[in-house]
């Protein structure tokens, strides 16, 4: 039962152009959400998070959205550079907890 | 720089033999975790410790055990390996969570062991 839920596997934008990656949940008890990117051969390193009592929370060029009654968060990364290329994991988790549950991932491909 | 150790980066083991990765943190962190990340899967856990010599079971603990007899390490046993433990294998560390601030979880993942089972 996947209850962390990234429908695209693959994703491919332009340099310069908005990436959008998508996270889908649906455990109600999630209160904290995060963004991890992954190049390969590392471990995952954190990008940016979200508590549930906000709907936006930006960091430079990244910004997630959280809409809690769609059980849905998006990262926004504008302006995309090659180097954003990896794959990004959405997590969360409950209640103050510290065990995250992971998505599935998406594999960014920003091209020249 | 705080690290998470992952004592090898490859590993080739027989069907059945039993394989220990070994995972070290020097951050003093509470917490300790083990995952699998596979295609289309993504990352999985497996087991987490809160102490030392606790653990608990995560989403997938079967044909693995954990070890965590001192606080900056914890193993992970795959007690006889088969072919579908064919994985990459993460250890990460976090401390408590009101410590963390919340920022980020506070986890700190290693570099992962891409274990293979043939």
């Amino acid at each position: 039962d996947q209850q962390v839920k990234q429908n695209s596997p693959s994703l491919s934008v332009q340099e310069g152009r908005i990436s959008i990656l998508n996270c889908d949940y649906t455990n109600s008890m999630f209160d904290y959400f995060l963004w991890y990117k992954k190049y390969p051969a590392e471990g995952p390193t954190f990008l940016i998070s979200i508590s549930s009592i906000k709907d936006k929370n930006e960091d430079g060029r990244f910004t997630v959205f959280l809409n809690k009654s769609a059980k849905h968060l998006s990262l926004h990364i504008v302006p995309s550079q090659p180097g954003d290329s990896a794959v990004y994991f959405c997590a969360a988790s409950s209640g103050g907890g510290n065990k995250l549950t992971f998505g599935t991932g998406t594999q960014l491909k920003v091209e020249l | 720089d705080v690290k998470v150790t992952q004592s090898s980066r490859y590993l080739v083991k027989r069907t059945g033999e039993k394989v220990f990765l070994e995972c070290v943190q020097d951050m003093d962190h509470e917490n300790m975790f083990w995952y699998r990340q596979d295609p289309g899967l993504g990352l999985r856990l497996i087991y987490f410790s809160y102490d030392v010599k606790m653990k608990e079971k995560g989403d997938i603990p079967e044909g693995y055990s954990v070890s965590r007899e001192k606080k900056e390490r914890f193993s992970l046993i795959l007690e006889s390996a088969s072919t579908n433990q064919t994985s990459m294998y993460l250890c990460a560390s976090s401390p408590t969570w009101w410590d963390s601030g919340r920022a980020g979880g506070g986890y700190t993942f290693g570099s992962g062991t891409r274990l293979t089972v043939v």
